[in-house]
């Protein structure tokens, strides 16, 4: 079965601090690992990573696969209140599409 | 472009009952996968659809049932409802052409069951 472990479970940080998520993961067939935040209800994507070692920007936030060690990271530097929110990382097969296993969510609270 | 919505944003139920949550899928998108997040933890899958056909499921059981109409639009359904399925429901829409992979989730639905 495959399986997403991620950590910290909850992260605590003030505001302008930069802060890194992991995602670490077993799965067959591996496509892709999902990063997405979760504020209130609906989790809104963030990146799809396929390939090992290409880093995706967006803004503050930054993202990286390692295929042969099996986990991501999220970095977001300069953290700022809107950054509070759950984040959440999935992985889906290749025969799988539409079918994403979710870990459980780092918890994130940034301070001003 | 209107977004994945979903209704109703709240329900409350008694155990026993049965419940029917509703999606509609981004515009442009032909295939609905609903997940269930239970507090603290992140979504589980429950099943996919597309071409108004079950394409796959997760481990639930068969009192969770779905839908989908020709306008791609999916219903799911649980009957003999249970404290244990108090959770939030998402519905997330993908285009089967793109492979399916990037997912777009509505806002959910919220059962409580009592």
């Amino acid at each position: 079965e495959d399986k997403v472990v991620q950590s910290p479970l909850s992260l605590v940080v003030h505001e302008g601090d930069t802060v890194t998520l992991n995602c670490s993961y077993e799965v067959t067939n591996f496509r892709s690992l999902l990063w997405y935040k979760q504020e209130k209800k609906a989790p809104t994507f963030l990146f799809m990573l396929t390939s090992s070692g290409i880093e995706k920007k967006s803004g503050r936030l930054s993202s990286i696969l390692d295929k042969k060690e099996l986990f991501s990271i999220l970095n977001i530097t300069a953290t700022q209140t809107g950054d509070s929110a759950i984040y959440l990382c999935a992985v889906v097969r290749n025969t799988n599409a539409g079918k994403s296993t979710f870990g459980d969510g780092t918890t994130l609270t940034v301070k001003p | 472009d209107a977004g994945v919505t979903q209704s109703p944003t709240h329900l409350i139920k008694t155990r026993g009952q049965q419940v029917t949550l509703r999606c509609s899928p981004k515009s442009g998108h032909d295939t609905v996968s609903w997940y269930q997040q239970a507090l603290g933890q992140g979504p589980q899958f429950i099943f996919q659809y597309y071409e108004e056909e079950e394409r796959q499921r997760g481990n639930f059981p068969d009192r969770f049932s779905g839908h989908q109409f020709p306008n791609y639009s999916s219903e799911l359904n649980v009957n003999a409802l249970l404290l244990g399925d108090s959770a939030l429901y998402l519905c997330a829409s993908s285009f089967l052409g793109q492979g399916a992979y990037e997912q777009y989730f509505g806002p959910g639905t919220r059962l409580t069951v009592t």
